[in-house]
């Protein structure tokens, strides 16, 4: 079984400052792991992902994340915002096993860059 | 919370033949309803937006009469996968999104396994 739980629905931050949403997850096997961002009547877009190499992972639009298995988090951070990042962000937890496939996603994070 | 189902779960058919997948969202109205698919290891690839009642728009590079969209009511969507080839094998999942009054929510289906041999 796995899941996968987004902190906060909404997150706003100004203009330039950090970025972080998090995204904590379970699974029983070694997991994939995904950033999707999804702007307004927009389908999702890969920001970046985790597939078992480097812990940390950078994406596009100076995004970033980094894998910890201790802490089960897959956190998305970006040093300064920019209005452009105005958008929803999902986390996804992906398995691959023989024939198995299974995705699961978390339920989303808004966020708001404030001027 | 809001649910949305997809059939079959799993599908094998031969090359040649025609597959649809349907997905529902089960107790809400989807205005829009998003068709991906995602191959072993890979990120999720969008193939196509519908909207009820209207003709869906097609990813560039997705062939929209190979992949055929019906989006004929709020809680319904179809993807035909016509004269399949093993290459069409793949993971195909939907997402449905529905207005709020705080914005759009969206759900996702939990897939539908392609295996074309």
């Amino acid at each position: 079984a796995q899941s996968v739980t987004q902190l906060g629905s909404h997150v706003s931050v100004s203009e330039g400052a950090l970025v972080l949403l998090r995204c904590n997850y379970s699974s029983s096997v070694p997991p994939y792991l995904f950033w999707y961002v999804q702007y307004p009547n927009q389908g999702l877009q890969l920001l970046l992902k985790y597939t078992s190499a480097a812990t940390l992972v950078k994406g596009i639009n100076g995004f970033e994340a980094e894998f910890k298995k201790s802490e089960t988090s897959f956190h998305l951070t970006k040093p300064s915002a920019h209005m452009s990042d105005a958008a929803e962000y999902f986390c996804a937890v992906t398995v691959f096993s023989g024939g198995y496939q299974k995705v699961t996603f978390g339920t989303g994070t808004k966020l708001q860059v404030i001027p | 919370g809001a649910v949305v189902s997809q059939h079959p779960s799993r599908v094998i058919c031969k090359s040649g033949t025609s597959v649809k997948i349907e997905c529902r969202s089960l107790d809400f109205q989807a205005t829009t309803m998003f068709w991906y698919r995602q191959f072993p290891k890979q990120s999720l690839m969008l193939m196509a937006t519908s909207n009820e009642g209207s003709k869906a728009t097609y990813e560039q590079g997705v062939e929209k009469d190979k992949f055929l969209i019906n989006h004929a009511s709020l809680t319904l969507s179809t993807l035909t996968v016509t004269s399949a080839h093993p290459e069409d094998s793949s993971f195909y999942i939907c997402s449905a999104r529905v207005r709020k009054l705080a914005g759009h929510e969206q759900y996702f289906g939990p897939g539908t396994r392609l295996t074309v041999t």
